[in-house]
């Protein structure tokens, strides 16, 4: 399967404690992007790399979350300190963007996470 | 006001019908737009592209309009399948994030 690929697919954790979360986009993508998404909403933008390079962070991505591309590849998304708020759907999506031209975000299957 | 705005529905038409949502947006200097179909519980799935000059594939018909800041989908013969969430997605520039409407609910009835 060549798509975008996320793990875990589901997390239980209790409130206070850390997680984290892996995306693999799509292998020639350079652009990697973090949604989340709560019930009834669509998804909410957190934060987007070209490359290793985090370009965007939105005012949703508070000090207790951070993400990280470190080779260009794969990213991770920690949460320290979770709280019940934190529980959603965490997507990731990635996308081919050469020079200035439209482009399509693909996703990935997402990972639920619960804060009990 | 947000900034994608979208009727929530849900729509219940039988099958067969022609059934149009819209989207509004609020950011002129909007500049991508996509439709993603969402089935529950599962990652949206890029639908369509939207150009300036309307795109259509298959039963599926997309429009822009710039002036009113709004743009469409079309669904002919609905089926069954069609069941789902519609969500647009509008970029703000070329590579940057896309803000995504709350999505249209859809039934198609037997």
């Amino acid at each position: 399967d060549t798509g975008v690929s996320q793990n875990p697919r589901h997390k239980i954790t209790k409130r206070g404690q850390n997680v984290t979360f892996r995306c693999d986009p799509i292998s020639e993508h350079n652009r990697l992007y973090w949604y989340r998404q709560t019930l009834g909403q669509g998804p909410e933008f957190l934060t987007y790399f070209q490359n290793e390079a985090q370009l965007e962070k939105s005012r949703l991505l508070s000090d207790r979350f951070s993400a990280e591309r470190p080779k260009g590849s794969f990213s991770t998304l920690e949460i320290q300190r979770t709280e019940q708020g934190d529980s959603a759907m965490y997507l990731c999506a990635s996308s081919l963007v050469l020079a200035e031209s439209s482009y399509e975000q693909y996703f990935g299957p997402g990972t639920r996470l619960t804060v009990t | 006001r947000k900034e994608v705005e979208q009727d929530p529905g849900p729509f219940n038409v039988p099958e067969g019908a022609t059934v149009a949502f819209n989207c509004t947006y609020s950011n002129s200097a909007s500049q991508s737009f996509f439709w993603y179909r969402q089935d529950c519980r599962k990652e949206p799935k890029l639908l369509m592209s939207v150009y300036s000059s309307g795109n259509e594939d298959g039963r599926f018909t997309a429009q822009l309009n710039r002036a009113s800041q709004y743009i469409s989908l079309l669904i002919r013969d609905s089926k069954l399948s069609d069941s789902a969430t519609y969500l647009c997605a509008v970029g703000r520039a070329y590579g940057q994030n896309f803000v995504f409407g709350p999505g249209t609910r859809l039934s198609v009835l037997p």
